[in-house]
């Protein structure tokens, strides 16, 4: 069965810096997606950014950007230039391409900006 | 506005009680999904149904069940609730099929409270 893991419970970061949140996972999959997920304290659940195992390209999406080593089975997610409004829990999360199509997310990440 | 519609938004009942929490998927949408969020955990995948059959299950209690209608929307029923089902439950829609690498869409969640 997938896994997925993020190891870091809490993280910090000083306004207008740039943070890296981790995550691992584990698959014998070769083909699946890969997602983060951001859950602010209105608990709503906010897609961010998305990446497909079979592109060696990592996505970007404005300030955000991840870091997929597919070997590694790793999947870092990077803030750049951190605003208050991106304080939030952030969900590392797996879908498989292959088998059924349930998302697994890991425990998440929770993310405090520091003014 | 997502397009997944979830009501109640918040329930509040007691223990040994039934209660019936709705989803309306977005349009065109034939996937929907339940999840359960305890306080401060990640999401726990419980149940899928696709066009109206069962696709996959997690580990979703027996006192728990769920439908999806013809119109697609779905039920998620929670019977002889305890404590311990107090929790934030999410539903999702997406559309489904090889090669896709959507994420879900999510509701803004239920918030169910056993006393």
């Amino acid at each position: 069965a997938q896994t997925v893991t993020q190891s870091q419970p809490e993280m910090s970061v000083q306004e207008a810096e740039t943070v890296t949140l981790s995550c691992t996972y584990d698959t014998s999959e070769s083909d699946y997606y890969l997602f983060w997920y951001k859950q602010p304290p209105s608990r709503q659940m906010i897609l961010v950014i998305r990446q497909e195992a079979y592109k060696q390209q990592n996505a970007t999406e404005n300030r955000f950007s991840v870091n997929f080593q597919k070997a590694a089975k790793s999947f870092s997610l990077k803030i750049s230039d951190s605003q208050l409004g991106d304080a939030a829990m952030y969900f590392c999360a797996y879908r498989s391409a292959e088998g059924d199509d349930k998302i697994i997310f890991g425990k998440g990440t929770r993310l405090h900006i520091l003014p | 506005d997502s397009g997944v519609t979830q009501t109640p938004k918040h329930l509040i009942t007691a223990t040994g009680q039934r209660v019936t929490l709705r989803c309306s998927p977005r349009s065109g949408d034939l996937s929907v999904y339940w999840y359960q969020q305890s306080l401060d955990q990640g999401l726990q995948f419980l149940i899928q149904y696709y066009n109206g059959e069962e696709r996959a299950k997690g580990n979703i209690l027996e006192r728990f069940s769920a439908q999806q209608f013809p119109d697609l929307h779905s039920e998620l029923n929670l019977s002889s609730l305890e404590l311990g089902d107090s929790a934030l439950y999410f539903c999702a829609s997406s559309v489904v099929g090889q090669g896709l690498n959507y994420g879900y869409t999510f509701g803004s969640g239920t918030r169910l409270t056993v006393v």
